[in-house]
């Protein structure tokens, strides 16, 4: 089965950029997604098609996706970023396929 | 505004059936561009996927619960609705309905979940 590994947690301290990569088998070969998810709330998707922001996100989130690796970038960092960030791809044996999750803080 | 709003017992006996509606409103669950999904949560722990049914009554299941897991559509009451087989207490979490957004299988609108319990 398709599996994709992130790291368990990311700091970063306000203004700053933060970076949260997701790992998986010929990841660039499939479309990656990401979802923002603070405590307590449901998911809010950020990022989708790798690059795309669902209309509302903010332009500070932005996407890549190459070789084994996708990453969620997020410049200027805000105390409000502060959050569990999930990754999500689609492979053709697993379907929809989530990452274990990064918490990011934000300090 | 399209609203998912989930529905069902928040507490159910190990080895009965977990079952949960999603109810729509705010858009047509008969829509041609969407498909329809349910995704998990455990308790402190990361983010499941179910499965996802189309208007027409396709369905994908994650091939690990496909032999307890059932989903199925109501176009008449804009509904769709999760049916989990002999439960066990790993099957504690917090369920999530939400929508596809077209032509990806990213979920860009989710309810709030319903925290649903297997206990005696």
């Amino acid at each position: 089965s398709y599996e994709l590994t992130q790291p368990p947690s990311v700091s970063v301290s306000p203004g700053q950029t933060a970076s949260i990569t997701c790992s998986g088998d010929k990841l660039e070969d499939k479309y990656a997604s990401w979802y923002q998810q603070k405590p307590g709330q449901s998911p809010v998707l950020v990022i989708y098609q790798d690059t795309k922001r669902p209309s509302g996100i903010p332009e500070r989130f932005s996407g890549s996706n190459s070789g084994n690796t996708a990453t969620l970038t997020i410049s200027g960092t805000q105390t409000m970023d502060e959050a569990d960030y999930y990754c999500q791809a689609w492979d053709s044996s697993t379907y929809v396929v989530f990452g274990g999750g990064t918490k990011l803080t934000v300090l | 505004q399209l609203q998912l709003q989930e529905s069902g017992p928040g507490l159910v006996k190990p080895s009965e059936t977990l079952s949960l509606t999603c109810t729509v409103s705010g858009g047509s669950i008969s829509s041609s561009s969407y498909y329809w999904g349910w995704i998990r949560q455990p308790p402190g722990k990361g983010l499941e996927w179910i499965g996802s049914i189309y208007y027409s009554g396709s369905t994908y299941y994650n091939p690990s619960l496909k032999s307890r897991v059932t989903i199925s559509v109501d176009t008449s009451k804009n509904q769709f609705s999760l049916k989990l087989s002999s439960v066990t207490a790993a099957d504690t979490a917090v369920y999530f309905c939400a929508r596809r957004i077209p032509k990806d299988w990213s979920y860009g609108y989710w309810g709030q979940g319903t925290l649903v319990t297997v206990s005696s």
